[in-house]
């Protein structure tokens, strides 16, 4: 079976303070995906990375920069948290040609 | 920019009856789309995927349609159980890279 973790399930911050999301998969995949998941908004892609080293910007990177150092690792990281970062993030991975997209479980953030 | 509409929102039925759930999008030309599951608080499933050449995809008591050129895919489930209880978000897929935008979801409720 597919395995995506997360770092956290919840995560209390203050704002200003850096925070670090972790992403771990254990099937290989090349690419990997944060979102953000709000009420009514559905999930936005922040940041995708299709190899180790590589990153692209999604459809809201402002705010986030992310890192991938391993294959099987993807951090995000929130330079200086803020309240409207307050969201539920998740994680994703899908091997190359693969269509289907595995999820992790989810890290809720509260910025306060 | 590709937008993924799902309608209702939320939806409430009593256990047995069938389950019809809506997804539009607005650019025909996808790769393919995929139905997840999402349990509260919880990561996404992926229930059935549906490839851009494709009509329709089965699995079990789930089905799914896929009609490009009107941009609309429909996911029935078939007598429909408590246990269906979660939010069903559609999402499609522009190319192969694994990039997909997500409709904001249906919040399905099944009362005994």
């Amino acid at each position: 079976d597919v395995k995506v973790t997360q770092s956290s399930r919840y995560l209390v911050k203050r704002t200003g303070e850096k925070v670090f999301l972790e992403c771990v998969q254990d099937m290989d995949h090349e690419n990997m995906f944060w979102y953000r998941q709000d009420p009514g908004l559905g999930l936005r892609l922040i940041y995708f990375s299709y190899d180790v080293k590589m990153k692209e910007k999604g459809d809201i990177p402002e705010g986030y920069s992310v890192s991938r150092e391993k294959k099987e690792r993807f951090s995000l990281i929130l330079e200086s948290a803020s309240t409207n970062q307050t969201s539920m993030y998740l994680c994703a991975s899908n091997g190359r040609g693969q269509e289907t997209q595995y999820f992790g479980p989810g890290t809720r953030l509260l910025v306060l | 920019k590709q937008e993924v509409t799902q309608i209702p929102a939320a939806l409430s039925v009593p256990e047995g009856e069938n389950l019809v759930l809506n997804c539009s999008f607005t650019d025909s030309a996808i790769y393919n789309l995929q139905w997840f599951r999402q349990d509260p608080g919880k990561g996404l499933t992926s229930l059935l995927l549906i490839q851009s050449s494709q009509r329709e995809q089965t699995s079990g008591r789930l089905n799914a349609s896929l009609d490009k050129s009107s941009g609309r895919s429909t996911l029935y489930i078939a007598a429909s159980q408590p246990g269906d209880s979660a939010t069903y978000l559609c999402a499609v897929e522009a190319d192969s890279w694994g990039k997909f935008q997500f409709g904001a979801g249906t919040q399905v409720v099944v009362t005994p």
